[in-house]
């Protein structure tokens, strides 16, 4: 069975500083996808990553393939009461891609 | 454009009784999926769909029936409720794709109570 492991479960901030969550597995993805999800909200996709060491950016946030695509990371700078929410990472079956593997996602609260 | 509308947003059960939860989306979306989430298990398929009359099980398929008459509806029937089916469900769709992976449009979820 395919699993993919996400630390921390929780962590809970300051506003203004950095954090980083990780997204593990043994198995290899043939893509990997970041979600956030709000209260009360379906999760909604921030990034694809798709080649090994792919490195991608969207304002604040950085996400990190790796190499042999077997995990990824999330990198937030300077956090804001924004960012707020549950991130959940999704690998994509290589032999499968309608398949997608699900971790159980980092709860992420940003104080004022 | 509405994307993927779930209804009800909130529904209280008891026990052995049935209920249909409604998915729709105005995207043009071939594939469609019903999630369960619960804290600590995380999301799980429970059914999903490539097109219209094509329906496949999940990873959690039992005690719920769907059907896909349409491109734009997937609705998710529960034939007789269960406590163990309390839960937020979500419906997420996504346009096939023959290579790379499908990126999901969710609904925002129904909370599901069965009492």
């Amino acid at each position: 069975t395919q699993l993919l492991e996400q630390s921390p479960q929780f962590l809970s901030i300051q506003e203004g500083e950095n954090l980083t969550v990780y997204c593990n597995s043994s198995s290899v993805f043939s893509s990997l996808q970041w979600y956030r999800q709000e209260p009360g909200e379906g999760p909604v996709l921030l990034v694809t990553v798709v080649t090994g060491g792919e490195v991608k950016k969207l304002k604040r946030l950085t996400f990190q393939f790796g190499d042999a695509r077997k995990d990824s990371s999330l990198h937030i700078t300077a956090a804001q009461p924004g960012d707020t929410g549950l991130y959940l990472c999704a690998g994509v079956n290589a032999g499968n891609n309608r398949k997608l593997i699900w971790g159980l996602g980092t709860s992420l609260a940003v104080n004022p | 454009n509405a994307g993927v509308t779930q209804t009800p947003k909130f529904q209280v059960l008891k026990t052995g009784q049935s209920m249909t939860l409604q998915c729709a989306q105005d995207m043009n979306h071939e594939y469609m999926s019903w999630y369960r989430q619960d804290p600590g298990m995380g999301l799980r398929l429970i059914h999903y769909s490539v097109g219209a009359g094509i329906t496949d099980q999940g990873e959690v398929p039992n005690g719920y029936n769907v059907s896909r008459s349409t491109t734009e509806d997937f609705p998710l029937r529960l034939l007789s409720a269960a406590p163990s089916q309390t839960s937020v469900y979500f419906c997420a769709s996504s346009y096939l794709m023959f290579s790379g992976a499908n990126v999901l449009t969710f609904g925002a979820g129904s909370r599901l109570t069965v009492l």
